[in-house]
């Protein structure tokens, strides 16, 4: 059965450092999200991404945060500039279709630590 | 007022109880609403969704909506020790304002005893 990965499955950076975050959706998906579980507190909607466009971001997601789809397979999150408060599970979901947002599947996450 | 509100237990079942899990919103605007089961440090795991108001059934599992109370549920029947995990119910918008956003509740811890 297709499943979304995600590399690495743990990142450990010091502040300040830049890290990105690789994730590999479901390959006939068209639709693709980030989303953050800080430890303990619910599952947080970052950003959606759709024909290489943005279709919405949080308010979490300010000026140090990116994505990417480089090419026609990795879709990446990039943090320009990590804090304490940015470390959390990060999960990369994608969906097949506009009428199917709600059927987002899930990657087992990148735990990333900022020391 | 939170958007999605969901009681984080934790539950404590014996093996083949019916377990009730429920959240409730504010945001009149969500049309479709799921489940999502999630085992610790994995990626949440799509269970069920349901459009609107009514119920859905698969398996042991029943997913119910009520709009007009702003509630939504899900049963387990007979449930088994593996069903042990955290579940999360999720909600989005329909249509021309959907961008994909999932508002998930604070999930619900269960753990079923053998």
């Amino acid at each position: 059965e297709p499943e979304v990965t995600q590399t690495p499955s743990h990142q450990v950076t010091q502040m300040g450092q830049e890290v990105i975050l690789r994730c590999v959706p479901i390959s006939n998906h068209l639709y693709f999200y980030w989303y953050r579980q800080i430890l303990g507190q619910k599952v947080e909607f970052l950003v959606s991404f759709y024909n290489n466009e943005i279709s919405e971001k949080s308010e979490i997601f300010d000026d140090q945060f990116s994505v990417e789809r480089p090419d026609g397979s990795n879709f990446t999150l990039k943090i320009r500039s990590t804090k304490l408060e940015d470390s959390a599970m990060y999960f990369c979901a994608s969906s097949p279709a506009f009428s199917k947002h709600y059927e987002q599947y899930f990657g087992p996450g990148t735990r990333l630590t900022v020391t | 007022q939170k958007e999605v509100e969901q009681d984080p237990g934790p539950l404590s079942v014996p093996e083949g109880a019916i377990v009730s899990l429920n959240c409730t919103y504010s945001n009149s605007a969500f049309q479709y609403f799921m489940w999502y089961r999630q085992y610790s440090r994995k990626g949440p795991e799509l269970l069920m969704y349901t459009y609107s108001s009514g119920n859905k059934e698969d398996g042991r599992f029943t997913a119910q909506v009520d709009k007009s109370s702003k509630y939504i549920s899900l049963f387990i029947r007979d449930s088994q020790p593996s069903d042990s995990a955290t579940y999360l119910c999720a909600m989005t918008f329909h249509g021309s304002s959907n961008t994909g956003k999932l508002i998930f509740g604070q999930g619900t811890t269960l753990q079923v005893k053998p």
